[in-house]
């Protein structure tokens, strides 16, 4: 059930832009991104919902196919405080009980 | 907001003892969760409550492990007798119906 993330890791330079990619095996009601610094907690990027809604913060995009039960990430113009190891959680039932995949590393050099 | 309040940060313990992990969620949310992370295992839900009341603690690795919400305000997660596997970073988080988590800065256990 764990969602399936890639890239496991991708390294960038300032400015370039990347997608990360997540996979479920289950229809899905809802997925979240969420991005974790190093001895950090996870912070929240975006949740979309089946349906079409969205919320999330501004410079953040990302997709959602429902019929594929497969969500993307686009970073673009990426900053040096991009760097973190990004999450989605996947949620089956409107509970709001996620599943985690295993994390994209994402390294954004000068 | 202070946001969601952990207590304590770090703990370390010898194996066999009992430990009580604490958590204060973001006054006004309706949703507590517990995670615990691992290197091996990566950010597992334990369980979570909606309205101070158990939904799912399918989770919870163990009877060893035990969690509970008496009030809208505060959390905890207990594990008797701790095991050297119990080591990890556990996390709670807090949410308003089922839209972001806010999660709290963490409890790093060590479990010796």
């Amino acid at each position: 059930q764990q969602p399936v993330q890639s890239p496991q890791a991708v390294i960038l330079r300032e400015g370039e832009d990347a997608v990360i990619n997540c996979s479920s095996s289950k229809a899905l009601y809802s997925v979240h991104w969420y991005r974790q610094k190093h001895g950090e907690a996870p912070v929240f990027l975006m949740i979309l919902l089946k349906g079409g809604e969205q919320k999330g913060h501004e410079k953040i995009s990302a997709s959602f196919n429902e019929k594929k039960q497969q969500s993307s990430l686009y970073l673009t113009a990426s900053q040096l405080s991009y760097s973190g190891t990004y999450f989605c959680g996947t949620d089956l039932g409107s509970q709001g009980n996620l599943i985690f995949g295993k994390g994209t590393k994402l390294s954004v050099k000068p | 907001d202070a946001g969601v309040i952990q207590s304590p940060r770090h703990e370390v313990t010898e194996m066999g003892q009992e430990v009580t992990l604490r958590c204060k969620p973001i006054s006004g949310h309706d949703y507590l969760f517990w995670y615990r992370q691992t290197m091996m295992r990566g950010l597992e839900l334990l369980i979570y409550f909606n309205n101070n009341v158990p939904i799912d603690d399918s989770g919870m690795p163990e009877d060893r492990f035990s969690a509970k919400m008496p009030n809208a305000s505060f959390s905890t997660l207990k594990i008797q007798p701790s095991e050297p596997r119990d080591s990890a970073v556990y996390f709670c988080a807090s949410s308003l119906r089922i839209y972001e988590q806010y999660f709290g800065p963490g409890t790093r256990l060590t479990v010796t």
